[in-house]
């Protein structure tokens, strides 16, 4: 059964860098794109970024210039980076697996999920 | 970009009732759709994809359909574990969830 879990700071300061990290365990990476997605309080569901397990990436074009996804997959993990928070970017940050959209190169639906991490950002 | 819009935004009602939650594409998007549901506190889980497709374990009162613009969920026989927020997500281009569709006791 694969399993996905964050980890990385509950508080960052307006301005600085949110980073997590997700680790991926009882499955590889081979074959799947790597999500993030987030989740504002009491709001719905908007992907981050991902990267695929080839290490190609693509990001939300409304995030485009501050955000980074990498990965280790020696390690089993990926990352995000984003660059420059705000109160808005509050939100509780899901890891997910995307599987590929038939006959595409990009992620489709998303079968597997992490906890999620609860991230504030606040002075 | 494609938008997700679902109806209704909340829906009540009692254990053994039949729910159907809609969504709409501003566009067609084919059968890239799943659905997805989540309850306070945790992650979504994914129930329904390609339109109707049902994801393994997930039991078989869930079903979808549609195809193009508009889609449909369906709860036949509501249990006490279906109560919670539904989303859906178009996966044609980028990939957008609607809104959500709260589903509580009535």
């Amino acid at each position: 059964q694969v399993q996905l879990q964050e980890s990385g700071p509950a508080l960052v300061k307006p301005a600085e860098t949110l980073s997590l990290t997700c680790t991926v365990s009882g499955g590889s990476m081979n074959s799947y794109y790597w999500m993030w997605i987030r989740q504002p309080p009491g709001k719905g569901l908007e992907w981050v970024g991902f990267i695929y397990y080839k290490g190609g990436t693509n990001y939300n074009p409304s995030l485009r210039n501050r955000v980074t996804v990498s990965a280790d997959t020696s390690k089993s993990q990926f990352s995000l980076n984003l660059y420059s928070v705000t109160a808005a970017d509050t939100a509780v940050y899901f890891c997910a697996r995307g599987v590929p959209k038939e006959g595409s190169s990009s992620p489709g639906f998303f079968d597997y999920w992490g906890q999620g991490a609860q991230v504030t950002v606040s002075s | 970009d494609i938008q997700m819009t679902q109806s209704p935004s909340t829906l009540s009602a009692s254990v053994g009732d039949r729910v159907t939650i809609t969504c709409r594409a501003s566009q067609s998007i084919s059968r890239f759709l799943a659905w997805y549901q989540q309850k306070p506190g945790k992650a979504p889980k994914l129930l329904i994809y390609q339109a109707s497709s049902l994801q393994d374990g997930v039991p078989s009162r869930f079903s979808g359909s549609g195809s193009g613009t508009e889609f449909t969920l369906t709860i036949s026989g509501l249990q006490p574990d279906d109560f919670g927020t539904y989303y859906c997500q178009q996966y044609s281009t980028y990939r957008t969830f609607g809104q959500g569709t709260k589903v509580e006791s009535k």
